[in-house]
């Protein structure tokens, strides 16, 4: 069964908009959440991180939210950009599980 | 300075054959992660190395699976009598300790495929 899971596979933004990718968990002892960003034929690069003592962690262009009641958060992308077109995991940093993904394709 | 390196970067096999794969870690990265990514899947974990503590293999998918960290630093990933399921990108990271703070930083994998 999935402890972090990402519902959707894929996401298509017009650059210079809002992307907002979702993930949600299950296990309500999971504290500290992270995303990552992976082009292909590369290894995952930390994009943000939250802990779950903060409900928003903001770094630039991106900013995380966390939803502790609904075990869920969101990483959002403002303004969206050509060249962050890539896939986006969230993962949980007990055990480091991780999301299926979502493959973000910003349009120019 | 040197990321995570993993050699080979692609190996093809024939079923039942057994692989070596190799990760080298970022100097001075106590902790090792492995994890495999099959096609269209997320990053399942595998196994996790810490310092001289027992490592954590409960996300090994079975027995033919095994890894040893040498002298806390190099890794082997080694699949005995592969399967065609066994096929995907595995992937290594190192992390210089277990604070939440310090982020993980992955190498960029070896691409199996058993045919």
């Amino acid at each position: 069964d999935q402890q972090v899971k990402q519902n959707s596979p894929s996401l298509s933004v017009q650059e210079g908009r809002i992307s907002i990718l979702n993930c949600d968990y299950t296990n309500s002892m999971f504290d500290y959440f992270l995303w990552y960003k992976k082009y292909p034929a590369e290894g995952p690069t930390f994009l943000i991180s939250i802990s779950s003592i903060k409900d928003k962690n903001e770094d630039g262009r991106f900013t995380v939210f966390l939803n502790k009641s609904a075990k869920h958060l969101s990483l959002h992308i403002v303004p969206s950009q050509p060249g962050d077109s890539a896939v986006y995991f969230c993962a949980s940093f007990n055990k480091f599980y991780f999301g299926s993904g979502t493959k973000l394709n910003v349009k120019p | 300075g040197a990321g995570v390196s993993q050699s080979p970067s692609n190996k093809v096999t024939e079923k039942g054959k057994d692989v070596e794969l190799r990760c080298d870690p970022i100097s001075g990265h106590t902790a090792l992660y492995w994890y495999r990514q099959s096609l269209g899947q997320g990053l399942e974990f595998l196994i996790y190395f810490q310092g001289n503590s027992a490592p954590d293999k409960s996300g090994l998918p079975s027995d033919r699976f095994s890894a040893e960290r040498t002298g806390g630093s190099v890794s082997t990933l080694t699949i005995q009598r592969t399967q065609q399921e066994d096929s995907a990108v595995y992937l290594c990271a190192s992390r210089q300790a277990t604070d939440r703070g310090q982020t993980q930083y992955f190498g960029p994998g070896t691409r199996l495929l058993v045919l």
